[in-house]
């Protein structure tokens, strides 16, 4: 069985310093892995994907991710934040074709003046 | 294209009452998935669909829920005699399939469900 473990509930960053959002998976096969955001009361955003090749993913909003096999970790990063970036960060995994995904239970991520 | 599409946002019911909850995929995405979210958690996946096929459902997915895909096209997800404990978010995505890969979700807006 898969599952996604996000180790901070919270976050809270002052504007204009790096950030960074940490993700562990457990898998038995082969994974696909990816963070979404979610503003309040909307549906979710796909910030980046790891699907194969190199494990240093960009994205979208200037965040970036690396995949780190051997320490199961998709952690995300942002070299200096924005006010706007204040939201909800979502990691997920997926394997097999199905589409089917696994979320983590969330980092809610406040950027402050 | 519009994206995913989902009505309505918001709803609330009476305890008891049934619910049906309509999601508009992106135009040609054979695959199509329903998910809910309850405040402070992540989404959970609740059933998918490969065109009209119901090909997996999750065990959250009680026999008070049941969801269709008739034409291959849009989906509903209906629940029956709703309990305080549905109320949620209902995220609906949908995918293409492609080459054998993993295909990408396009997420909807979500339908808030609230029960009293």
């Amino acid at each position: 069985a898969q599952s996604v473990t996000q180790l901070d509930s919270q976050v809270p960053v002052f504007e204009e310093a790096p950030v960074e959002l940490r993700c562990n998976y457990s898998s038995s096969v082969s994974v696909y892995l990816f963070w979404y955001v979610q503003y309040p009361n909307q549906g979710l955003q796909l910030l980046l994907k790891y699907l194969s090749g190199s494990t240093l993913v960009k994205g979208i909003n200037g965040f970036e991710a690396e995949f780190n096999k051997s320490q199961t970790s998709f952690h995300l990063r942002k070299p200096s934040v924005h006010i706007s970036d204040t939201a909800e960060y979502f990691c997920a995994v997926g394997s097999g074709n199905t589409g089917k995904l696994i979320f983590g239970q969330g980092t809610t991520l406040q950027v402050k003046p | 294209d519009t994206g995913v599409s989902q009505n309505p946002r918001h709803k609330i019911t009476k305890r008891g009452q049934n619910v049906t909850f309509r999601c508009d995929p992106i135009s040609e995405h054979n695959r199509l998935y329903w998910y809910r979210q309850t405040l402070g958690q992540g989404p959970e996946f609740l059933t998918y669909f490969q065109n009209e096929a119901q090909l997996e459902k999750s065990r959250l997915l009680s026999d008070r829920f049941s969801a269709e895909r008739p034409k291959g096209s849009f989906s509903t997800l209906e629940i029956q005699r709703t309990e305080q404990g549905d109320s949620a978010m209902y995220l609906c995505a949908s995918s293409v399939t492609s080459g054998g890969g993993f295909p990408e979700a396009f997420f909807g807006q979500g339908t808030r469900l609230t029960v009293v």
